[in-house]
């Protein structure tokens, strides 16, 4: 099975400032999906941003956008101008495009970003 | 319009009983699952339902059982309630024509065993 690593369990951010949260991952197969989620305090898991393994180009969407190295299996999130609405729980998740897997997602552990004002 | 819900938010219950948690989704999507989010937020997968079959079926106590009486809806009924059975349980859905590749949550149910 894939494995998806976070290995910063907590993060902080001055307002207005820029974080990147890392992200690894562990596959052997060469066309698959990757995600950022982000849960706030609320608990609803969000989408933050989403990059398909076969595009060169990183995905941005407004403030967030990726650094996606595949030969690194490296998949980090960049947040510019950090705001007091990004404190949350970010997961970091794995799909594969294979049809015998059932469509399955692996989600990293998890980081906790602060935005300090 | 809701694209995930799932009733009821809150749930708070007896050791031993059994209640369940419904999941419903009006985005077209043809694979439904059921996650378990324990108090450390880790997110851990139980069970996967493409058109109303399993396929996913992780190492969970066979008091857990899911039900897709259609590919809108996947239910978890949970027997003989235990103390480790607290958590938050997501359901989610992708898949199918409609939904392509991304994975959208419901709002979680918040089990509380005492």
């Amino acid at each position: 099975a894939q494995t998806v690593t976070q290995s910063q369990p907590e993060m902080s951010v001055q307002e207005a400032e820029t974080v990147t949260l890392s992200c690894t991952y562990d596959t052997s197969e060469s066309d698959y999906y990757l995600f950022w989620y982000k849960q706030p305090p609320s608990r609803q898991m969000i989408l933050v941003i989403r990059q398909e393994a076969y595009k060169q180009q990183n995905a941005t969407e407004n403030r967030f956008s990726v650094n996606f190295q595949k030969a690194a299996k490296s998949f980090s999130l960049k947040i510019s101008d950090s705001q007091l609405g990004d404190a949350a729980m970010y997961f970091c998740a794995y799909r594969s495009v294979l049809l015998n897997t059932g469509n399955q997602f692996y989600f990293g552990t998890g980081t906790s970003l602060t935005v300090i004002p | 319009d809701t694209a995930v819900s799932q009733t009821p938010k809150y749930l708070v219950t007896q050791m031993g009983n059994d209640k369940s948690i419904k999941c419903e989704q009006n985005l077209g999507h043809d694979t439904m699952y059921w996650y378990k989010q324990d108090s450390k937020k880790f997110l851990k997968i139980m069970f996967s339902y493409n058109n109303k079959e399993l396929i996913i079926n992780e190492t969970v106590p066979n008091r857990f059982s899911p039900k897709s009486p259609d590919k809108a809806h996947l239910n978890l009924h949970i027997n003989s309630l235990e103390l480790g059975d607290s958590a938050v349980y997501f359901c989610a859905s992708s898949g199918g024509l409609a939904g392509g590749v991304t994975q959208y949550f419901g709002p979680g149910t918040r089990l509380t065993v005492l």
